[in-house]
């Protein structure tokens, strides 16, 4: 049963242009939502996150946007660049999952020159 | 501060071995988790340590998986025996609080 589904295996986007990751979930029982960046042969580092009580987060060039009544987050990277091109992965959480993180099947990012 | 340690980095099993894997997380994080990564799918968690005690292992084959952390830091997962389809990255995080967490490097499990 996937509870968070990132509909889109992959995303190519020219350097300086915004790249836009989408993330859908069906449980309403999420309250904290991250993003993940993930390199070959790499753990999944921390990106940017939001909590439910708000629908953007803002850090650098890494904007996040939450839909509740859609069920539907999405990063926005703006302007790309090369360095970005990476897997990033969408993860949710309920108050009483004790942090445990329900994964997306994750977005491969390619921003080319 | 130094990362989520995890050892090996890669192995290569023939189905019905036995494998472990070992993880230090960083130091003070009291929450440990081990998550199994297929290829093409996203991290899927397989226990959660509270400290030395399980919060979370209802998603661990528990016929053939088992974990313990003892004294409350390393910690160790193990499969045995190893099935083709537990090939996968398996994952170790360490978290403080309610933040991100911090994941290691993981170790890629293959099962032949």
């Amino acid at each position: 049963d996937q509870q968070v589904k990132q509909n889109s295996p992959s995303l190519s986007v020219q350097e300086g242009r915004i790249s836009i990751l989408n993330c859908d979930y069906t449980n309403s029982m999420f309250d904290y939502f991250l993003w993940y960046k993930k390199y070959p042969a790499e753990g999944p580092t921390f990106l940017i996150s939001i909590s439910s009580i708000k629908d953007k987060n803002e850090d650098g060039r890494f904007t996040v946007f939450l839909n509740k009544s859609a069920k539907h987050l999405s990063l926005h990277i703006v302007p790309s660049q090369p360095g970005d091109s990476a897997v990033y992965f969408c993860a949710a959480r309920t108050l009483n999952s004790g942090y445990a993180l329900n994964f997306g099947k994750g977005t491969s990012l390619l921003v080319t020159p | 501060e130094a990362g989520v340690a995890q050892s090996p980095r890669y192995k290569i099993i023939e189905k019905r071995q036995s494998v472990a894997f070992w993880c230090n997380p960083i130091s003070g994080h009291a929450t440990l988790y081990w998550y199994q990564q297929i290829l093409g799918q996203g991290p899927k968690l397989l226990i959660q340590f509270q400290n030395n005690g399980v919060v979370d292992d209802s998603q661990l084959p528990k016929d053939r998986f088992s974990a313990e952390r003892l004294k409350g830091v390393d910690s160790t997962l193990k499969i045995q025996p190893a099935k083709l389809e537990d090939s996968a990255v398996y994952l170790c995080a360490s978290s403080l609080d309610r933040g991100g967490y911090t994941f290691g490097s993981g170790t890629r499990l293959t099962v032949v």
